[in-house]
């Protein structure tokens, strides 16, 4: 497709169990960003990912939270052991530059019972 | 600490009315986006300024951008109701690192 596609677009799951959510970002774009929105709020910032490296991870809330980008293409955000707490939509945007517009997939909202 | 603060936090207005909301930072853009985000969807770019001082026009939108590069206001003329959505707005500053910070959005509803 054209856009930044993110899968699933809904996932419940139990307190403890692990997550892995996925984004296909428009080809080209070298730029990728992670970000969740809790209901009603802003988005807080993750990680960004310039090709497959990190160099800004500092959003990450815990060392549950891991992310990777393969290809420079699709990238995996994994929680671990998940906490009610993770509840929110994830959102994945990508970018041709840093600066630049970031085109966002729809979300993957994770409920976490 | 947030380091855009949006104001108005909700607004809820009647067709035909005109709105301003803001967006503030102590620090310096290098550059602010507002985007648009309608529930079930991801925002979507409205535009992007730069220049200190500078004002954009889009149709019955109009975006102004500090001259200190540190706040920016967005102007409705005559809202409709597919004006109703979050307002975001987004910059990166020389603090934020590689980070496009978000604020809190402004929640508008227009009614007929």
């Amino acid at each position: 497709g054209a856009g930044v596609s993110q899968s699933p677009s809904n996932k419940v799951t139990e307190k403890g169990k692990d997550v892995e959510l996925r984004c296909d970002p428009i080809s080209g774009h070298t730029a990728l960003y992670w970000y969740r929105q809790s209901l009603g709020q802003g988005l807080e910032f993750l990680i960004y990912f310039q090709g497959n490296s990190a160099p800004d991870k500092s959003g990450l809330p815990s060392d549950r939270f891991s992310a990777e980008r393969t290809g420079g293409s699709v990238s995996t955000l994994t929680i671990q052991r998940t906490q009610q707490e993770d509840s929110a939509v994830y959102l994945c945007a990508s970018s041709l530059q840093r600066t630049g517009e970031l085109f966002f997939g729809e979300g993957s909202r994770l409920t976490v019972l | 600490t947030q380091l855009l603060e949006q104001s108005p936090q909700f607004l809820s207005i009647q067709e035909g009315e005109n709105l301003t909301v803001y967006c503030n930072s102590s620090s310096v853009f290098s550059s602010l986006q507002w985007y648009r985000q309608e529930p079930g969807e991801g925002p979507v770019l409205l535009v992007t300024v730069v220049t200190g001082g500078e004002v954009k026009k889009l149709k019955r939108l109009t975006f102004q951008f500090g001259d200190a590069r540190k706040d920016s206001s967005l102007h409705i003329t005559a809202a409709q109701p597919g004006d109703t959505g979050l307002y975001l707005c987004a910059g990166v500053t020389m603090d934020s690192g590689y980070a496009l910070n978000f604020g809190k959005g402004t929640s508008l509803l227009v009614t007929p």
